[in-house]
């Protein structure tokens, strides 16, 4: 069963770059049944897709945060990360990292981390 | 404003059945799979139906899905207290090359 851990910076100042880093234990990041995602929710509202990333390094972000969106993976360390620029208090959220499980072309969001708050606040 | 259309909550008694609906387009529940995701109190989302219909080991069959055109339907039968989650349903849109979440809806179970 292949697990996720976020890790990062609990709280971001306006402006700057929020860093998060997801950990993949119980798999690997170099499958090729599987794409990367991340996913936040803002406090008391629902879920938003921010993209994925496959371990080729291909990326499919949500056109509404592209532009400043970055997504890396780094399969030595079995890890993917998240960069979001130029933040502001509207991407405070829990964020979460996913595993999209494909087969078949059939793909769901199967496995979650337990997720991390992320305050933007000066 | 989502994508995905879903009402903000539904409610029912114990033992009862509710339906959740999930409303799309062509670019995204015409064209794709759907699946469902249930979210408990201060928990991450857990997946409960993938490709429509399909239930991943460990779901109870008292949890079904089903599409129809755009739109996607999810049912829960027999409801226990410990149904009260929010219930997303998600699937990719064609159009914005993009995964793309229902609004949410806040099941209680009265």
């Amino acid at each position: 069963q292949v697990q996720l851990q976020e890790s990062g910076p609990g709280l971001v100042k306006p402006s700057e770059t929020l860093s998060l880093t997801c950990t993949v234990s119980g798999g690997s990041v170099s499958s090729g049944n599987d794409y990367w995602s991340w996913v936040r929710q803002p406090p008391g509202k629902g879920l938003e897709y921010i993209g994925y990333i496959y371990y080729s390094g291909t990326t499919k972000y949500n056109p509404s945060l592209k532009s400043r969106v970055t997504q890396l993976v780094d399969t030595s360390k079995n890890q993917f990360s998240l960069k979001l620029n130029s933040v502001t208090a509207a991407d405070t959220a829990v964020y979460y990292c996913a595993r999209i499980y494909c087969t078949g072309g059939v793909c769901s969001f199967d496995s979650w981390g337990q997720g991390t708050l992320v305050t933007v606040s000066s | 404003q989502s994508v995905l259309t879903q009402p903000p909550s539904v409610s029912a008694a114990p033992g009862q059945k509710v339906t959740i609906s999930c409303s799309g387009s062509s670019s995204n529940i015409g064209n794709n799979y759907v699946s469902w995701y249930q979210q408990l109190p201060g928990t991450a989302p857990r997946l409960l139906i993938y490709e429509n219909n399909k239930r991943p080991s460990g779901i109870p069959d008292r949890f079904s899905g089903s599409k129809s055109g755009t739109s996607a339907t999810l049912g829960i039968t027999g409801l226990q207290t410990g149904d009260e989650a929010d219930y997303y349903c998600a699937t990719w849109d064609n159009n914005l090359s993009a995964w793309v979440f229902g609004g949410g809806t806040k099941l209680t179970v009265l």
